[in-house]
């Protein structure tokens, strides 16, 4: 059974960066099946998607064109944990974020996602001074 | 970005009810859009992938299907845990989108 175990602060500086952590356990986050996801939800924009990782023999990221500047996403083998950093937040970077696991299959070179499967717990991020 | 379009927003019903919540992608998707539920403080559920495909261990009452761009979820005699708001996402093209969400209530 997959878990994601959700870790970061909850309350940042504008300006600054946000930054969390996602540990996984029950899966390895080089299963070339699973794509690792940031979402954030907030009243204002609902579910938005971040970006995701996913390991299809060399580390792919993808990310919405409208945050492709300011957000990074890491995968780290050793300790089976993707991060997110979101830099130079503003308020409109509250929201709650999640992390979470989509299931990618592999034919002929093309991959196709079939839903997010197991989520983190959420964090509630709070941006201000 | 291919927009999905929820409706209706709110819906409210009894326990026993049947209700389907209708999600309309802005271009074609084949089949790729799940469902999830999402209860208050919780993050959301996946219920249902690939429009019909039902999640394991989701309840049978729960059921997804799909006609051109036009998506469907529906509850066959609802149970008092349903109530819950749901979300359609595409994951046909990136970024897989979600539409705004169906809040789901008692009458």
């Amino acid at each position: 059974q997959v878990q994601l175990q959700q870790s970061g602060p909850r309350q940042v500086r504008p300006s600054q960066t946000l930054s969390l952590t996602c540990a996984i356990s029950g899966d390895t986050v080089s299963n070339n099946n699973a794509a690792w996801n940031w979402i954030r939800q907030s009243p204002s924009r609902g579910l938005e998607w971040l970006g995701r990782t996913h390991f299809r023999s060399w580390w792919y990221t993808d990310f919405p064109v409208s945050l492709k500047s300011r957000v990074i996403i890491n995968s780290d083998t050793s300790k089976n944990q993707i991060s997110l950093q979101v830099n130079s937040v503003t308020p409109e970077d509250t929201a709650v974020y999640f992390c979470a696991r989509e299931v990618v299959r592999n034919v002929s070179t093309h991959y196709f996602y079939y839903g997010m499967d197991a989520w983190g717990q959420g964090t509630t991020v709070t941006v201000s001074s | 970005d291919i927009q999905v379009t929820q409706s209706p927003s709110s819906l409210s019903a009894s326990a026993g009810d049947r209700v389907t919540i209708t999600c309309r992608a802005s271009q074609r998707i084949s089949t790729y859009l799940n469902w999830y539920q999402q209860k208050q403080g919780k993050a959301p559920r996946l219920l249902i992938y690939s429009a019909s495909s039902l999640q394991s261990g989701v309840p049978s009452r729960f059921s997804g299907s799909a006609s051109g761009t036009d998506f469907s979820l529906t509850i066959r005699s609802l149970q008092p845990e349903d109530f819950a708001v749901y979300y359609c996402q595409q994951s046909y093209v990136s970024p897989h989108t979600f539409g705004q969400g169906t809040i789901l209530d008692i009458k």
